[in-house]
């Protein structure tokens, strides 16, 4: 296992299309987050999942976006009626919750562009 | 409220040494990191703070203040690989895992 792998690394997209994108995490990883990084700034928190639960969503995520995580291995994160405001890198992350460091470790992202 | 700030650009000589720092405000404090990111690239582990003082790791330090809400990166001999943006990251809450809380970066120029 080589780490966190997100699909796809780019996506361009038209206003008020939908879109999904795909996260595996490290295999025996419990913790997913989803997290969106603008330009310049540093990465903002979306979601996060224990196993297959999801525990939190920030209020800054609006209806149309929703995550799942299935079976506590893969998870998806949907954008509907994409706008160009969330054009960004959305990032994914995973750890093990076994000691305090629970580093979380990050995948390349999928950069989303919206026209 | 949630608020943590760092420069947001440095520039330094290659063979030198910087420090960036980076000051929080948060809900609760659970341990600060600090992550590496190259251009286009995932951000990556450097460094683990729960408790006061400094930890070390190569030519990595990362130092750590509770009671003045402070944490600062310390590279020593600085080669132009370094030059990427530095993310100071809070974990507020108690409980193992949960969100990380990022500041916007600090981007480091290494120049020969």
């Amino acid at each position: 296992d080589t780490g966190v792998s997100q699909d796809p690394r780019h996506k361009i997209t038209k206003r008020g299309q939908n879109v999904t994108f795909r996260c595996d995490p490290i295999s025996e990883h419990n913790r997913l987050y989803w997290y969106r990084q603008t330009l310049g700034q540093g990465p903002e928190f979306l979601t996060y999942f224990q196993n297959e639960a999801q525990l939190e969503k920030s209020r800054l995520l609006s209806d149309r976006f929703s995550a799942e995580r299935p079976k506590g291995s893969f998870s998806t994160l949907e954008i509907q009626r994409t706008e160009q405001g969330d054009s960004a890198m959305y990032l994914c992350a995973s750890s093990l919750v076994v000691n305090s460091y629970n580093e979380q470790f990050f995948g390349p992202g999928t950069r989303l562009t919206v026209l | 409220g949630q608020n943590i700030d760092q420069p947001t650009e440095m520039t330094a000589t290659e063979g030198a040494i910087v420090q960036i720092n980076c000051t929080y405000q948060t809900s609760g404090f659970n341990g600060l990191f600090w992550y590496q990111q190259h251009a286009g690239e995932a951000p990556t582990f450097l460094s683990y703070n729960v408790l006061d003082g400094l930890e070390e790791k190569g030519r990595f330090s990362s130092f750590l203040s509770r009671s003045k809400g402070y944490s600062y990166l310390l590279l020593k001999e600085l080669q132009m690989k370094d030059s990427a943006s530095y993310l100071c990251a809070v974990r507020p809450y108690y409980n193992q895992g949960g969100k990380l809380i990022f500041g916007q970066g600090t981007e480091l120029s290494v120049k020969p």
